[in-house]
């Protein structure tokens, strides 16, 4: 099983400040997807990027592939309470197999 | 087009007891994952299935857990023998082609919360 290690594990910020959430594993994946869980469902899919390297952006959120395809980042600008969630990053295999990281709780306060 | 639906949505069973956790795919959707998540923490992987088919069991405990994917009805999560420590949201999610590859997304369903007591 993959490993996939998020940091921080908590992040509290106030509303307009910006972060970035990281998703680090020792594994290559031909596929990093980031999803978002909202207390009581299941997790929703923001973005997947597939190319090392490769960035895209959704609105105020940007996603990042690691050239080496075994790391990603997302950054959020301008951070609004409607941004409260749990952030997941999730790395799928040759496989098909899609695993799962540890999660990043972020908080934002009004 | 229906969403993933899991049931049922809260399941509380006696330590002992056996706890069977249903979760039907989207239309057209042949890959089945699922997945186990305790409160403030990520999702671990169990299982993955394509019709019929198990493809990944690796995530699975070796004993008391089962799973199975048929080729008519829903895919089922079986755990005989319930033990506290099997308290935990179970959640699956279900794609078109595996959701590894990044050509789709996975689509979850709202899961499963088993309380043993």
């Amino acid at each position: 099983t993959q490993l996939l290690k998020q940091s921080p594990q908590f992040l509290s910020i106030q509303e307009g400040e910006n972060l970035t959430v990281y998703c680090n594993s020792s594994s290559v994946f031909s596929s990093l997807q980031w999803y978002r869980q909202e207390p009581g469902e299941g997790p929703v899919l923001l973005v997947t990027v597939v190319t090392g390297g490769e960035v895209k952006k959704l609105k105020r959120l940007t996603f990042q592939f690691g050239d080496a395809r075994k790391d990603s980042s997302l950054h959020i600008t301008a951070a609004q309470p409607g941004d409260t969630g749990l952030y997941l990053c999730a790395g799928g295999t040759g496989a098909n197999n899609l695993f799962f990281g540890t999660g990043t709780r972020l908080t934002v306060i009004p | 087009n229906a969403g993933v639906m899991q049931n049922p949505r809260h399941l509380v069973r006696r330590r002992g007891q056996e706890a069977r956790l249903r979760c039907s795919p989207m239309k057209g959707h042949s890959h089945v994952y699922w997945y186990r998540q305790l409160p403030e923490e990520g999702l671990k992987f169990m299982v993955y299935l394509q019709k019929e088919n198990i493809i990944d069991e690796s995530g699975m405990p070796k004993e008391r857990f089962s799973a199975e994917f048929p080729k008519e009805g829903p895919s089922i999560l079986r755990i005989q023998q319930v033990v506290r420590g099997d308290s935990a949201a179970y959640f699956c999610a279900s794609s078109t082609v595996g959701a590894g590859t990044g050509n789709t997304e996975a689509f979850f369903g709202q899961g499963t919360r088993l309380t043993v007591v």
